[in-house]
């Protein structure tokens, strides 16, 4: 069974550009959470969807904001990109929620 | 939401050593709470996990215990080897899988 695909691996912005980040889970997994992580802060809580509807939010703006298909892929969109956005985003799948979670590579982010 | 906190930041052992991460956590309704490895370079992988209703699950040289009453669970390494050095993360879920993770451990095991 194919593990968590996140793509692109590595991405290069400038601030003010927007940006939008791939995440094809397990299959089968119906609930996709994105996590941000940067040098010691660990992995921070971004939103998780479950089957198309984003069921729990963390405490980013706005400008972070994200989807669910039908087929349980989920993107991610930050627009207005900041410097302090450079961080690794990593996304997880789980089959319903509330159990064991599997993590993609990630996506290196690094804005200009 | 739900707030969870991760204690040492950073963990050095001898080889042969145990090493011990506690984590306490906010939320009582809190019901799931996994450890994650992740290596340099590398994906975080789970190495172990519990759900409220167990207060000890142990997985060779790997055990968490969890106190619900006082909300806080610890993951246990015996004989530490040199590759058990990463970065190790405790998480906290409800049933909702609302998902929060401590700040991480660094532990280096030397030879």
């Amino acid at each position: 069974k194919a593990g968590v695909t996140q793509t692109p691996r590595y991405l290069i912005k400038t601030r003010g550009q927007q940006v939008t980040l791939s995440c094809s889970p397990i299959s089968g997994h119906r609930s996709v959470s994105w996590y941000q992580q940067t040098p010691g802060q660990g992995l921070q809580f971004l939103f998780e969807y479950f089957s198309e509807t984003q069921r729990n939010k963390g405490n980013f703006p706005g400008r972070f904001s994200g989807r669910q298909f039908s087929n349980s892929r989920s993107e991610m969109n930050v627009s207005t990109l900041e410097l302090g956005d450079s961080a690794l985003y990593l996304c997880a799948s789980s089959l319903e929620g509330g159990g064991a979670q599997h993590f993609g590579d990630g996506t290196r982010l690094s804005i200009l | 939401g739900e707030n969870v906190e991760q204690h040492p930041s950073t963990l050095s052992v001898q080889e042969g050593d145990s090493a011990v991460i506690k984590c306490t956590y906010s939320d009582s309704a809190s019901n799931y709470f996994p450890w994650y490895k992740q290596e340099l370079g590398k994906r975080p992988q789970l190495i172990i996990d519990i759900r409220s209703n167990v207060g000890e699950k142990k997985d060779q040289r790997i055990a968490v215990t969890l106190n619900k009453t006082a909300k806080h669970f610890s993951l246990h390494i015996t004989e530490t080897q040199p590759e058990d050095s990463a970065v190790y993360f405790c998480a906290a879920s409800n049933i909702n899988n609302d998902m929060r993770f401590g700040a991480g451990t660094r532990l280096t095991v030397k030879p």
